[in-house]
């Protein structure tokens, strides 16, 4: 069973370019978080969502970000019109269904660093 | 003040020492995760608890409901567990999201 994969690992982008980031759940699961890591600072959550739902957004910044779990393929988060403040490591999360026992349990991905020139 | 604050931040050992971290946090929660951040970056969770011990090999996680705090022990410690321990809780009042501590950063030296 793969984990939860993130694509791109890093990617670089100049200052008003747009930032796409990819998370595949782990199998089975439907439940997805963004966290964000700025340089050297602590995790912060930005959004938490279901299939075709976004649960929770309080994190999320209220411009140029959004995010989607369509209901066939990846989660994405993206980012318009990028500055150097969005350098970050962004971290991807997954947990099973809340019918189940471990629903509260959440697998990370390996994060994608974005690097904005 | 942070809702979740870690202790210490840095933390320096001998290989073989017994390690203690310490996490204390202000807000009701319905579990507590303790995660391990390697120097490449990639984050693995070691323990989610909501009552009392747990224990994986040399790690041993407890928590506390009453005085809101919980500690994370490493058993003979060894250089390859150097890395960044974080705390986070899950706000009871919140869903499913996670609110993390600053991270203690540990070096274990042969």
């Amino acid at each position: 069973n793969a984990g939860v994969m993130q694509n791109p690992r890093h990617l670089v982008r100049r200052r008003g370019q747009e930032a796409r980031l990819r998370c595949s759940p782990m199998k089975g699961h439907s439940h997805v978080y963004w966290y964000r890591q700025l340089p050297e600072e602590g995790l912060k959550f930005m959004v938490y969502l279901q299939k075709e739902n976004i649960i929770d957004e309080s994190g999320m910044p209220k411009e140029r970000f959004s995010a989607e779990f369509p209901k066939e393929g990846p989660s994405i988060l993206r980012i318009q019109q990028v500055v150097r403040g969005d350098s970050a490591a962004y971290f991807c999360a997954s947990s099973p269904p809340m019918r189940e026992m471990r629903a509260y349990e959440q697998y990370f991905g390996p994060g994608t660093r974005l690097t904005v020139t | 003040k942070n809702e979740v604050e870690q202790s210490p931040q840095n933390l320096t050992a001998q290989e073989g020492e017994f390690i203690t971290i310490n996490c204390s946090y202000s807000v009701g929660i319905s579990a507590l995760h303790w995660l391990q951040q390697h120097p490449g970056g990639g984050i693995v969770s070691l323990f989610m608890l909501s009552s009392g011990k747990k224990k994986h090999g040399r790690l041993i996680a407890t928590i506390n409901i009453q005085e809101k705090h919980s500690s994370l022990h490493i058993t003979a410690s060894h250089p390859r567990d150097s890395a960044v321990y974080i705390c986070a809780v899950r706000d009871e009042t919140s869903g499913s999201r996670l609110t993390f501590g600053e991270g203690t950063q540990l070096t274990v030296n042969p």
